[in-house]
């Protein structure tokens, strides 16, 4: 099956600065890998997803890079604020047959001001 | 259109009893996954129903079980609770599995 590592675990950085947070995903056939924001006591909500005949997206001050060939994928949060301090979750998928999502198990963004 | 919604949201269980945690999927969508969050390990993926079917399942023990109606609501069942099975369960809908996951807000269940 599936296997999703993701680093950091943590990660903390000052307000303005740059995060970038990382995947590596096991399984050649996936090509549907979204990420997840999960404020405290909050429900994991969708921020960004990639498919895997893009390279790149971008959403305001998010973006995701997809490297197929490494299989490897990465979120960047530009120009941090307070904010953005949750836990992030990368996941992967083959949506070409009945698997399920894989999650990593997630990072700690700390945005201090 | 409204969220996906879980019930009840808290609850307090003694070792041995059992559970019966509830979750209503957004409208139209047929697919609704449940995931046992504990801190550390993540999300895992407990099992997946589809049009009243269950298509997967993880590796949980046969304690864990579940169930989906014909409106898409979906039950999970724990059986003869232990302490380890303290954790916030989330389950999520999608219109099929393989298109973008919604979640709800989770029941955090407390074994003592």
């Amino acid at each position: 099956g599936e296997n999703v590592e993701q680093h950091p675990s943590t990660l903390s950085v000052q307000e303005g600065d740059s995060a970038v947070i990382k995947c590596t995903y096991s399984d050649s056939a996936s090509n549907y890998f979204p990420w997840y924001k999960q404020e405290l006591g909050k429900r994991p909500q969708l921020i960004i997803d990639i498919r895997s005949n893009v390279g790149e997206k971008k959403d305001q001050r998010i973006a995701v890079t997809l490297n197929k060939t490494a299989k490897h994928f990465s979120l960047h949060i530009t120009e941090t604020q307070p904010e953005d301090s949750a836990v992030y979750f990368c996941a992967a998928l083959d949506t070409s047959g009945y698997s399920t999502l894989t999650f990593g198990k997630g990072t700690m963004l700390l945005v201090s001001p | 259109k409204a969220g996906v919604t879980q019930t009840p949201r808290y609850l307090i269980k003694t070792r041995g009893q059992q559970v019966t945690l509830s979750c209503s999927p957004i409208s139209g969508h047929r697919s609704v996954s449940w995931y046992q969050q504990t801190p550390g390990q993540g999300l895992q993926f407990l099992f997946e129903y589809f049009s009243e079917t269950q298509r997967n399942k993880g590796n949980f023990p046969g304690r864990f079980s579940g169930r989906q109606f014909s409106n898409s609501r979906s039950e999970m069942n724990v059986s003869t609770l232990e302490l380890g099975d303290s954790a916030l369960y989330l389950c999520a809908s999608s219109l099929n599995s393989q298109e973008t996951q919604y979640f709800g807000p989770g029941t955090r269940l407390l074994v003592l």
